[in-house]
């Protein structure tokens, strides 16, 4: 089992790009969750998805987008990235108590 | 406004020590309450504590949870250098399985 896989581990993008951010997991979890890491902030929800096809609003929700097509994959967007943005992200998914994370990805919005 | 907060931010420690790290909570419907172990990349999970498990341990690891004052510590006795790590203090919520965390405590132990 390759567990929680993040794809890319690192990308620069310049302001007003997009990209998005692929989240896979095997285990079939249901629940799946796209975080972001800033320093001295912990982990702060942006987006979750309680199952194929459903996706709802976290703590941190605006400038992202997601989707949630597949019960194994968790896609996060971003339509047009801002400095703000750049941050260290990851997916998480769950079968309702404890999650298993991804390796995360390292995004810099220049 | 639910919310979780540790303390200390940081703490540097010698080899053999013993540390106690600290995680209040303010959530409703809370669930559970959890703490991870962050190296350089993913957290990775330690211990899961409910109503139901409200102390546990792993070797030189041990966590307690207080419900009654919303507060949990983690401790860590005869630390190693391998300890050296962000200790992430979380609180599940709903039914949803949704997380809230607070800053992290970063440790450091020292040969």
């Amino acid at each position: 089992n390759a567990g929680v896989t993040q794809t890319p581990k690192f990308r620069v993008l310049k302001t007003g790009q997009s990209m998005t951010l692929l989240c896979a997991q095997d285990m079939n979890h249901e629940y799946m969750y796209w975080y972001r890491q800033d320093p001295g902030m912990g982990l702060r929800l942006i987006h979750y998805s309680v199952g194929e096809g459903t996706t709802a609003k976290g703590e941190v929700p605006d400038g992202y987008n997601v989707s949630r097509l597949k019960k194994q994959n968790f896609l996060l967007g971003l339509e047009s990235a801002a400095p703000s943005q750049t941050s260290v992200y990851f997916c998480a998914s769950s079968y309702g108590n404890e999650q298993f994370f991804g390796p995360g990805t390292r995004l810099t919005v220049l | 406004e639910d919310k979780v907060v540790q303390s200390p931010l940081s703490l540097v420690v010698h080899e053999g020590d013993t540390v106690t790290l600290n995680c209040s909570y303010e959530v409703t419907n809370f669930r559970s309450l959890l703490w991870y172990k962050q190296e350089k990349k993913a957290p990775t999970f330690l211990f899961m504590l409910t109503s139901s498990g409200i102390e546990k341990k792993s070797g030189r690891l041990s966590s307690i949870l207080d419900k009654k004052e919303l507060s949990s510590i983690l401790n860590i006795t005869a630390t190693q250098t391998g300890d050296s790590a962000i200790y992430l203090c979380a609180v599940s919520y709903g039914n949803t399985g949704k997380l809230i965390f607070g800053q992290g405590t970063t440790l450091q132990v020292k040969p």
